[in-house]
């Protein structure tokens, strides 16, 4: 699977959108970008995924560059219940090991009030 | 209805203890996986299994870790002679289909004293 990068940390005012990056240029024809987040003492909780196209959910939207080089995870009402630790993971549709999750260390978002 | 639970929540093991950690999937799943998250990083994977048959099990760090899934539903890891590097939070997942997306458990957080 492509290796994703990450910052450390960022943060957010309550109320205001979170815009979370993603790098993972070596991503390949057939990878999903998938976003989990992890709430302290909980968890990794999905929260979207995508191949192409952006989408949006109840939760978030996430913006996929044409290139499929990095992507935007969208948070539009950051409340203080979105603080966590965000995941990148790209992932491949099918064939080998594809149904291991592999995590980097995250964004930390803190949203402050 | 119900999510992934897992047992104990928390547990202190003496150092050369036996622990066994236990999970409940979705009803209904059948994929389960085990993570392993240190302090301060992303979940790594431990093994899979698809129903009661463990397909891989790469991620097992040595061979004190053993994982069982008898019947095809709950699952237990057990680590055998406990070390203080064991120490860390063990999660679980369950999938129902393979291009569904993994619901994680809360985990437990194991320390060896």
């Amino acid at each position: 699977d492509a290796k994703t990068t990450q910052p450390p940390s960022m943060d957010c005012a309550e109320g205001r959108a979170a815009n979370l990056p993603c790098n993972h240029s070596t991503i390949s024809g057939n990878e999903y970008v998938y976003w989990y987040r992890q709430i302290h003492s909980q968890g990794p909780q999905y929260i979207i995924h995508g191949l192409k196209n952006n989408e949006t959910n109840e939760m978030a939207s996430l913006i996929i560059t044409e290139d499929r080089k990095s992507s935007t995870l969208i948070l539009p009402h950051a409340t203080l219940r979105d603080t966590a630790v965000y995941y990148c993971i790209v992932r491949a549709a099918s064939g080998g090991s594809n149904y291991k999750l592999t995590f980097g260390k995250g964004t930390l978002l803190t949203v402050n009030p | 209805g119900a999510g992934v639970s897992q047992s104990p929540r928390y547990k202190v093991a003496k150092r050369g203890q036996d622990v066994a950690l236990r999970c409940d999937p979705i009803s209904g799943h059948v994929s389960l996986f085990w993570y392993q998250q240190a302090l301060g990083q992303g979940p790594e994977f431990l093994t899979y299994f698809q129903n009661e048959a463990q397909l891989d099990k790469s991620g097992l760090p040595s061979d004190r870790f053993f994982a069982e899934r008898p019947e095809g539903s709950v699952s237990t890891l057990k680590i055998q002679r406990t070390q203080q590097e064991d120490s860390a939070v063990y999660l679980c997942a369950s999938r129902g289909r393979p291009r569904e997306t993994q619901y994680f458990g809360p985990g437990t957080r194991l320390l060896v004293l």
